[in-house]
């Protein structure tokens, strides 16, 4: 069974600064997705970023990018120059290839921004 | 502004009520999703609609009921449920169960039974 762990139940950085959010999955599949999922006080999910485990390039979204090390199974968010919106729950996610259900999910990081 | 609009945003019941929850998307998305979330936890799939049919029950009980009257909207309805219900409920929709298309989550319903 695949298992998505992150390290870190919380992280703190200051506005403007760079972080990087951890998380390491457990699977014997070759290909799959990666997502990590944004969760702000506002209660809304909202998509981040997303890797295809095919791709070998890194995702990239404006000031969020991802290292994703295949071999390793990591898949970490780096947030550059971060900002007070995006203090938030964090949770990485990973999905079986054609299946859009099976979902699992990491335990969360909270990010706070230090003003 | 989300693109998934659940009511009501808040919802306090007691054990004997029923209730329903509403989830209601338009972005011609042929499967929803609704998740239970507890505080500080990732969310739980409950159910899963394709193609208006239910595809999926995570063995959820059945004081849990939903139902799905078309492709742009999703019912929760509620009875006779207990305090460990109380939780965050999310609904997402996406393209279709198989498509390589994310979730797009509503705002969700913080209910708590008393």
């Amino acid at each position: 069974a695949q298992t998505v762990t992150q390290s870190q139940p919380e992280m703190s950085v200051q506005e403007a600064e760079t972080v990087t959010l951890s998380c390491t999955y457990d699977t014997s599949e070759s290909d799959y997705y990666l997502f990590w999922y944004k969760q702000p006080p506002s209660r809304q999910m909202i998509l981040v970023i997303r890797q295809e485990a095919y791709k070998q390039q890194n995702a990239t979204e404006n000031r969020f990018s991802v290292n994703f090390q295949k071999a390793a199974k990591s898949f970490s968010l780096k947030i550059s120059d971060s900002q007070l919106g995006d203090a938030a729950m964090y949770f990485c996610a990973y999905r079986r290839w054609g299946s859009n259900y099976q979902l699992i999910w990491g335990a969360g990081t909270k990010l706070i921004i230090k003003p | 502004d989300t693109e998934v609009t659940q009511t009501p945003k808040h919802l306090v019941m007691g054990m004997t009520n029923k209730k329903s929850l509403k989830c209601e998307q338009h972005m011609g998305h042929r499967a929803m999703y609704w998740y239970k979330q507890k505080a500080k936890k990732p969310p739980e799939l409950m159910f899963v609609y394709s193609y208006e049919k239910l595809s999926i029950n995570e063995s959820v009980p059945s004081r849990f009921s939903p139902e799905c009257p078309n492709s742009s909207l999703l019912n929760l309805h509620l009875h006779a449920l207990q305090p460990e219900d109380s939780a965050l409920y999310l609904c997402a929709s996406s393209r279709g169960t198989e498509h390589n298309s994310p979730l797009h989550f509503g705002n969700g319903t913080r209910l708590t039974v008393t």
